[in-house]
């Protein structure tokens, strides 16, 4: 089976920087991604891993710990358009009988 | 290049009607992916169609069942509707076979939704 852990929500401020966490414990592990979601509409993609280390993609970043069970979506210069949640999903093993499970969700507010 | 198409995006019931939800994934993508998400709650993994088969489906009671056409896209039924069903239900699709030679296709790309209410 798949358990994914974020935390609820989170608040922080313009311009400032903030890190969601997100562990899981999975049978089987073929890649960790992350999505954001605004309220009402679908999920977007933002960033994948699949190796241990640092992604970088312009403001956002994630990080992955396949040992640790253990990732992290870094947000930097937060702007307003930033409030959602964030999504965390886990994909599993092999061509079949994989899922993406996704975890519950952070919901980012940021204020001015 | 179309993304993925979801209809009707509104779609209101009463309990115990049934309701059908339709999708067509990118061009080239031959998964399907459905889940669910109930206000405020995280996504729900429903089912799971590749090349036309079911490949797994989640925790939810026979009533919600689906299917997969030859040119990949796919119906979500529900039948027997209850209150709590009223939710955003949502469709991704993506490419195993591709994700080699086309940017992105192992990713979940998703629908803008079908938003089903139950009365």
């Amino acid at each position: 089976g798949q358990n994914i852990d974020q935390p609820t929500e989170m608040t922080a401020t313009e311009g400032a920087i903030v890190q969601i966490n997100c562990t899981y414990q999975t049978s089987g592990f073929n890649g960790l991604f992350w999505y954001q979601q605004h309220a009402g509409e679908a999920p977007t993609f933002l960033s994948y891993n699949v190796l241990d280390g640092l992604e970088e993609k312009g403001r956002f970043s994630s990080f992955l710990s396949r040992s640790k069970g253990y990732s992290y979506l870094l947000l930097k210069e937060l702007q307003m358009k930033d409030s959602a949640s964030y999504l965390c999903a886990v994909r599993g093993p092999g061509n079949y009988g994989q899922n993406f499970v996704f975890g519950p969700g952070t919901r980012l507010s940021v204020l001015p | 290049e179309a993304g993925v198409t979801q209809s009707p995006t509104h779609l209101i019931k009463t309990r115990g009607q049934q309701a059908t939800l339709r999708c067509s994934p990118i061009s080239g993508h031959t998964s399907v992916y459905w889940y669910q998400q109930a206000l405020g709650l995280g996504l729900q993994f429903l089912l799971w169609y590749d090349e036309g088969e079911e490949r797994n489906r989640g925790n939810f009671p026979p009533r919600f069942s689906g299917r997969q056409f030859p040119n990949y896209s796919s119906e979500l039924n529900v039948n027997a509707l209850e209150l709590e069903d009223s939710a955003l239900y949502l469709c991704a699709s993506s490419s195993d076979r591709l994700a080699g030679v086309l940017p992105g296709a192992n990713v979940l790309t998703f629908g803008a939704g079908s938003r089903l209410t139950v009365l």
